[in-house]
């Protein structure tokens, strides 16, 4: 068990809708990303979070948005959902240590989205 | 940006054999590179980790070796079980153009390993 907590396993939802995924990340760790896993794509980074604040993004679409609050739990919104957005999201949390921006991430169990 | 190519797409291998998975990186200002395990319905979960300051990294049967002038790193399990069945991503750290890196990792695109009983 790495720690990191998402919710809800699986969701199923209809297209041009809206769905929110919710990361707690492990205990005293600062940095939350949210990574999104296909078959044809892998996984690719979307945001990153630290410390409330965002610090990095990458090939996140404008429909999606993400917070990271001030109990360091995280949230990835998705809306007007398209069949393609149908994938794995992971949340992955690391303690980011002073001086270093290189700790290990650690992965959540993800959130399986369909797009019917 | 980073880009992370990993081969190979599968590999499969008998019980108490070897495994080698092989991935290079482009960017040369990249300086760190874990190597995750992912099993099915499951995250990817880290199994070692090698900072470019370092050759070589070994954890019991798992070794990783760094080759920074040729920009390639490589996985070595030795002594394979069918419980080391898994999908493995190698990932590199990516810098933002002033070159910090913020964790922010580029992930290969996996190896499905199979080990045979």
């Amino acid at each position: 068990d790495s720690g990191v907590t998402q919710t809800p396993k699986h969701l199923i939802t209809a297209t041009g809708q809206r769905v929110t995924l919710r990361c707690s990340p492990r205990s005293g760790d600062l940095s939350v990303y949210w990574y999104q896993q296909s078959l044809d794509q892998g996984l690719q980074f979307l945001i990153q979070y630290y410390n409330g604040e965002e610090r990095a993004k990458g090939n996140i679409l404008e429909r999606f948005s993400a917070q990271q609050f001030p109990d360091l739990h995280s949230e990835l919104n998705l809306s007007s959902l398209e069949l393609g957005d149908s994938a794995l999201y992971f949340c992955a949390s690391s303690v980011e240590a002073r001086g270093d921006t290189n700790s290990p991430l650690h992965f959540g169990n993800g959130t399986r989205l369909t797009v019917t | 940006g980073e880009n992370v190519e990993q081969h190979p797409s599968t590999l499969s291998v008998q019980e108490g054999d070897s495994a080698v998975i092989k991935c290079t990186y482009s960017d040369s200002a990249s300086n760190y590179f874990p190597w995750y395990k992912q099993e099915l319905g499951k995250g990817p979960q880290l199994i070692i980790d090698i900072r470019s300051n370092v050759g070589e990294k070994k954890d019991q049967r798992i070794a990783v070796t760094l080759n920074k002038t040729a920009k390639h790193f490589s996985l070595h399990i030795t002594e394979t079980q069918p419980e080391d069945s898994a999908v493995y991503f190698c990932a590199a750290s990516s810098t933002n153009a002033g070159g910090t890196s913020y964790g922010k990792l580029t992930f290969g695109q996996g190896t499905i390993l199979t080990v045979h009983p």
